[in-house]
């Protein structure tokens, strides 16, 4: 049973444009989030994170957008440039548990300049 | 800096041979993982450790062992390497909630 689906294994935007990553959860004892982008022949490397008791991020060009209810998070990249083309994974994990996290399957994020 | 490194970037080993795959961080961290990424199935978690000498398996752990003799070190070995096993192997480790991932390795089972 797959806890943590990122349902688009591929996205292409236009540079200048936004682009959003989605991720769907199953389990309610997720409370801390985070998103990993990975480059080929790379290991992954953290974005941002939020926690449960946030509903958003923001970091730079990034923000990451949590929907409790709807046990369902969003990266939105604005905006996108072409060094954004990469694999991105989001991750889930329960801080009162063990440090595991789960991790989505991954959405291939093309910026076409 | 933060810094994981592992072994190798690119093996090849035959089917039936043991294989060991050495990963080490400069953090001195506790917790250490090993996964491995699959195309089309992401990141599987195949065992990690919160201390010297303490191991959990993950979710995929058949095939695979640890160890974790000194707290910066972790390795994970094949002990009768099969070609199901050719993956992308990525070493974690972990502070503040945040992993952090060496490079991988490649690994190739002919």
């Amino acid at each position: 049973d797959q806890q943590v689906k990122q349902n688009s294994p591929s996205l292409s935007v236009q540079e200048g444009r936004i682009s959003i990553l989605n991720c769907d959860y199953t389990n309610s004892m997720f409370d801390y989030f985070l998103w990993y982008k990975k480059y080929p022949a790379e290991g992954p490397t953290f974005l941002i994170s939020i926690s449960s008791i946030k509903d958003k991020n923001e970091d730079g060009r990034f923000t990451v957008f949590l929907n409790k209810s709807a046990k369902h998070l969003s990266l939105h990249i604005v905006p996108s440039q072409p060094g954004d083309s990469a694999v991105y994974f989001c991750a889930a994990s329960s801080t009162s548990g063990t440090y595991k996290y789960i991790f989505g399957t991954g959405t291939r994020l093309k910026v076409l300049a | 800096d933060v810094k994981v490194t592992q072994s190798s970037r690119y093996l090849v080993k035959r089917t039936g041979e043991k294989v060991f795959l050495e990963c080490v961080q400069d953090m001195d961290h506790e917790n250490m993982f090993w996964y491995r990424q699959d195309p089309g199935l992401g990141l599987r978690l195949i065992y990690f450790s919160y201390d010297v000498k303490m191991k959990e398996k993950g979710d995929i752990p058949e095939g695979y062992s640890v160890s974790r003799e000194k707290k910066e070190r972790f390795s994970l070995i094949l002990e009768s390497a099969s070609t199901n096993q050719t993956s992308m192997y990525l070493c974690a480790s972990m502070g503040n909630y945040e992993q952090y991932f060496g490079p991988g390795t490649r690994l190739t089972v002919t």
